[in-house]
């Protein structure tokens, strides 16, 4: 049964830093890892997907990379800001629909 | 393009009463719907996953006689709650693809369903 795991649960971070949250997998059997954010009290934001046979995908500030053999993902944020204070959730799809992380919560400090 | 709706954004109800929430797709076709719980601080759960003009598939541990489903056309599932209790209160959201596009095929989240039964 695929399990994602990502840490830290949480993180506070003064403005303008850079900053990565990671994610990992048990089963490396995937077709694509999607980084989510969620706001309190709100839906899903997809940020980026990647896709088994990618390495990395960029948007913006934002960078995420794959090493599905090991099971990871990170989420590399550039330059923080107050407004990028949520939850990002971390999600896989394999043989059996997305499996979500329990997301890690960032608090930038302005 | 690829939006997805919730109605209501919120609902609060009695005790044992049933509740309805709509999930639409509003610029594609979904052949597939999914939904979801969130429990404070919790992930997202699969409850179940609905394909066009068929029955839905529960999760293990998901009554499907408690939590309805019906994904009628391409446009709109329902989810409706039966005799709820104060421990059915959570976040409900839905998704949806097409899985004409290919597997796997790219979920689009709508925003979400607040349940407060009281």
């Amino acid at each position: 049964k695929q399990e994602v795991t990502q840490i830290p649960a949480a993180l506070s971070v003064p403005e303008g830093e850079n900053l990565v949250l990671n994610c990992s997998f048990t089963d490396s059997a995937i077709y694509n890892l999607q980084w989510f954010r969620q706001d309190p009290g709100k839906g899903l934001t997809s940020l980026l997907l990647i896709q088994s046979s990618q390495r990395e995908q960029t948007s913006g500030r934002l960078n995420a990379s794959l090493d599905k053999s090991s099971g990871r993902s990170t989420l590399y944020i550039a330059a923080s800001q107050p407004g990028d204070s949520a939850t990002y959730l971390c999600a896989v799809s394999g043989n059996t629909p997305l499996v979500f992380g329990k997301g890690t919560r960032l608090s930038v400090i302005a | 393009g690829a939006v997805v709706s919730q109605h209501p954004s919120r609902v609060i109800c009695k005790s044992g009463t049933s509740v309805k929430i709509e999930c639409r797709s509003l610029d594609f076709q979904a052949t597939t719907m999914f939904w979801y719980r969130q429990f404070p601080k919790q992930s997202l759960m699969l409850m179940a996953t609905s394909n066009e003009g068929s029955k839905a598939t529960y999760e293990q541990g998901v009554e499907k006689d408690k939590f309805l489903i019906n994904h009628a056309s391409l446009t709109l599932s329902t989810l409706t709650v039966t005799s709820a209790h104060p421990e059915d209160s959570s976040f409900y959201i839905c998704s949806a693809g097409d899985r004409n596009r290919g597997f796997p095929y790219e979920q689009y989240f709508g925003p979400g369903t607040r349940l407060t039964v009281t």
